[in-house]
């Protein structure tokens, strides 16, 4: 069972490009939350997801950042029209279908790192 | 607003010390307590979950407390090694179904 797949892991962009993050769950696993830790600080919660249903989008900015999770395929993080201050390590992690939401253990991903020239 | 804080933001102890690492959170309504090990540059690893109706978990040289009242956990490492060296995350579930995070505090362990 592999664990919770995130690509690319290093991604560089140049400022007004796009940046597409993608993030597959474990096996079995239909809940999905993205953070954001910039450099020298904690992570920071952006979205939760389970699959065609945003659930809880309170920490993502308001604009140029949009997820998704759809039926079939990985949880995309999408940032258009990046700047250098996008420049972060997102995290992906997932839970399980059958698990509390609330109480259910989370498990993360190793990152995309992206960088944002 | 929930608020998840470290102390000590770092440390660094000789090989073989027990070492004690802290957490304090505000919001008293605690789902659960989850701690992670972070290596540079890499992703989180959890180490132990605590939910609310419990006080305690342990796995091998790590045992983690959790006192709600007080709005306190801690993470204890015996016996510790230079393998240990990470930074250590905090992270509260309350009344959110999210992870609110620490600061962490990164640990460096020398022989």
């Amino acid at each position: 069972n592999a664990g919770v797949m995130q690509n690319p892991r290093h991604l560089v962009r140049r400022r007004g490009q796009e940046a597409r993050l993608r993030c597959s769950p474990m096996k079995g696993h239909s809940h999905v939350y993205w953070y954001r830790q910039l450099p020298e600080e904690g992570l920071k919660f952006m979205v939760y997801l389970q699959k065609e249903n945003i659930i809880d989008e309170s920490g993502m900015p308001k604009e140029r950042f949009s997820a998704e999770f759809p039926k079939e395929g990985p949880s995309i993080l999408r940032i258009q029209q990046v700047v250098r201050g996008d420049s972060a390590a997102y995290f992906c992690a997932s839970s399980p279908r059958d698990e509390d939401p609330y109480t259910g253990e989370l498990f993360f991903g190793e990152g995309s790192r992206l960088t944002v020239l | 607003k929930q608020e998840v804080t470290q102390i000590p933001a770092a440390l660094s102890v000789p090989e073989g010390e027990n070492l004690v690492l802290n957490c304090s959170f505000t919001d008293s309504a605690i789902y659960n307590l989850q701690w992670f090990r972070q290596d540079p540059g890499k992703g989180l690893t959890s180490l132990l979950l605590i939910q609310s109706s419990q006080r305690e978990q342990t796995s091998g040289r790590l045992n983690a407390s959790l006192d709600k009242s007080s709005g306190r956990s801690t993470l204890y490492i015996a016996a510790s090694q230079p393998g240990d060296s990470a930074t250590y995350l905090c992270a509260f579930r309350g009344g959110y179904n999210k992870l609110i995070f620490g600061a962490g505090t990164r640990l460096a362990v020398h022989p």
